[in-house]
C-alpha cells in the first residue's frame, strides 16, 4: 500500500523558533493535507493542498504540495506553546474515500 | 460549532467479547468513516460509509468488523470477538460531500483496551 514517511520523527525547539517538517510518499497523491493531533484528541485539519506546486498559508503555518506530487512540507513560524502536538500529513486520491496518514512528527517546545 | 461525538471515551473489554463503538456524525454530513490509531503509531483507515453502505474498506477491516447506521443519526462500529491487538484509539469522522471535496472532521476518539 501507499506509505507516507515524515521527518523528523520528533523535534525539540524553543518558543519563538521556526519549524520545518517533511512528508514523502512512495506514490502520487492528488491532495495533501496536514493535521495536528493534541493528546487525547482526534486529528484537526490545518491546511489542504490541491494542486502540485501549490503553496498555502494559514496564519503562521505554510505548506507546499511538491511538484512531483510525492512530497509536501509544513513550516510553522515563531512557534508558541500551543503548537505542541503531533503533526500528520495525509494523502488522498480521487476515486476512493480514504486518507492515508503519515508516520507523524512530534513537536515539543522546551521552556 | 458542530462536532463529531463519540461514546464511550474509554472502553475496557475482555478478549473474545463483542464491543460497539458509537458515533454521532455532524448532522448534514453524508460520508462517514472509522479510523484507528494504535498507541504511538499513525492513524489508519478502516472503512468509509455512504448511502447506507460501505464504499471502501481496508485490509484491517475483516469479518470481525461491521458498521451500521441504525437510526439516521448514529454510526456504529462493531467488533465481534475482540483480540488483544484490537486495542487502539478508534476515531469516527464525517464529511459533507466526501474527502475529496470537503473536510473530514474527526471525533475525539474511543480508547479501546482489550484485556
Amino acid at each position: 500500500g501507499q506509505q507516507l514517511n515524515q521527518s523528523p520523527q520528533s523535534m525539540f525547539i524553543q518558543e519563538g523558533e521556526d519549524v520545518s517538517m517533511n512528508c514523502t510518499s512512495s506514490s502520487i497523491f492528488n491532495t495533501w493535507l496536514w493535521y495536528k493531533q493534541d493528546p487525547g484528541e482526534g486529528p484537526v485539519l490545518l491546511i489542504a493542498l490541491y494542486k502540485a506546486g501549490e503553496l498555502t498559508s494559514n496564519g503562521r503555518l505554510t505548506a507546499q504540495f511538491g511538484i512531483t506530487r510525492k512530497d509536501s512540507f509544513l513550516n510553522i513560524s515563531a512557534s508558541i506553546p500551543s503548537d505542541v502536538g503531533i503533526y500528520f500529513c495525509a494523502g488522498y486520491n480521487f476515486g476512493n474515500e480514504k486518507l492515508t496518514f503519515g508516520t507523524g512528527t512530534r513537536l515539543t517546545i522546551i521552556p | 460549532e458542530p462536532e463529531v461525538t463519540q461514546t464511550p471515551s474509554h472502553q475496557v473489554t475482555q478478549m473474545g467479547q463483542e464491543v460497539i463503538l458509537r458515533c454521532v456524525p455532524i448532522s448534514n454530513h453524508l460520508y462517514f468513516y472509522w479510523y484507528r490509531q494504535i498507541l504511538g503509531q499513525k492513524v489508519e483507515f478502516l472503512v468509509s460509509f455512504y448511502n447506507n453502505e460501505i464504499s471502501e474498506k481496508s485490509e484491517i477491516f475483516d469479518d470481525q468488523f461491521s458498521v451500521e447506521r441504525p437510526d439516521g443519526s448514529n454510526f456504529t462500529l462493531k467488533i465481534r470477538s475482540t483480540k488483544l491487538e484490537d486495542s487502539a484509539m478508534y476515531f469516527c469522522a464525517s464529511s459533507e460531500r466526501g474527502t475529496g471535496n470537503t473536510e473530514a472532521f474527526f471525533g475525539q476518539g474511543t480508547r479501546l483496551t482489550v484485556v
